[in-house]
């Protein structure tokens, strides 16, 4: 299959514990952020969204925090298991735009 | 499959031709977005249409890149003169309503030689 990313930062984590991967977004005036789940030679599948007029919001096992003041996404899983190794992005959103900018990637690998 | 279609999977060709891609959205789905993605980097916006309207485009598609959506159904994208600098995995992604609907596709992986 594809290989997602080559050069990313890879998160390592134990089967069972829980995983956080953070992500720094660049853009003061987006108002909208997904999370985005990219295993090898797949497209990306989203996870979960939150807007801006929220802190924190969850979902099944996955809960995504957001501090607009530092700009910083972050997506916590818990209970990881290892069909959770993949490469997690962010995406940021405007209103005003239709496009999504991603991050760079972060590698999860779960060991078992 | 309902998904989202894309077709072909992996394109190799010389540099300077021209190449097609095709993108079949999930059925009923109005907005249709394509994206490229370098290996070790995020995707990144290339072009939105909603129906057969082009409605947003990023610098990132030169003169060289064409997409059109003609019925409002499939997509093309089109590479002229390709260069070495575009090989990469072009993504599809098509919803009914925002990105949390949105569903992308396997991608066309184009190797330029």
């Amino acid at each position: 299959g594809e290989s997602v990313g080559l050069h990313l930062p890879t998160l390592s984590v134990q089967e069972g514990d829980n995983s956080i991967i953070n992500c720094a977004y660049s853009n003061s005036a987006s108002d909208y952020f997904i999370w985005y789940k990219q295993e090898s030679g797949k497209g990306p599948q989203f996870i979960i969204d939150i807007r801006s007029n929220m802190d924190k919001r969850q979902g099944q096992r996955v809960t995504v925090l957001l501090n607009k003041t530092v700009k910083h996404l972050s997506l916590q899983i818990a209970a990881t298991q290892p069909g959770d190794s993949a490469v997690y992005f962010c995406a940021e959103n405007e209103d005003s735009s239709y496009k999504l900018i991603f991050g760079s990637g972060t590698r999860l690998l779960v060991r078992p | 499959d309902t998904g989202v279609s894309q077709n072909p999977r992996h394109k190799i060709t010389k540099r300077g031709q021209n190449v097609t891609f095709r993108c079949d959205p999930i059925s009923e789905h109005n907005r249709l977005y394509w994206y490229r993605q370098t290996l070790g980097q995020g995707p990144e916006f290339l072009t939105y249409f909603q129906n057969e309207a082009q409605l947003e485009k990023s610098r990132l598609l030169s003169d060289r890149f064409s997409a059109e959506r003609p019925k409002g159904s499939f997509s093309t994208l089109e590479i002229q003169r390709t260069e070495q600098g575009d090989s990469a995995m072009y993504l599809c992604a098509s919803s009914r309503g925002g990105y949390t609907e949105a569903f992308f596709g396997q991608g066309t992986r184009l190797t330029v030689v």
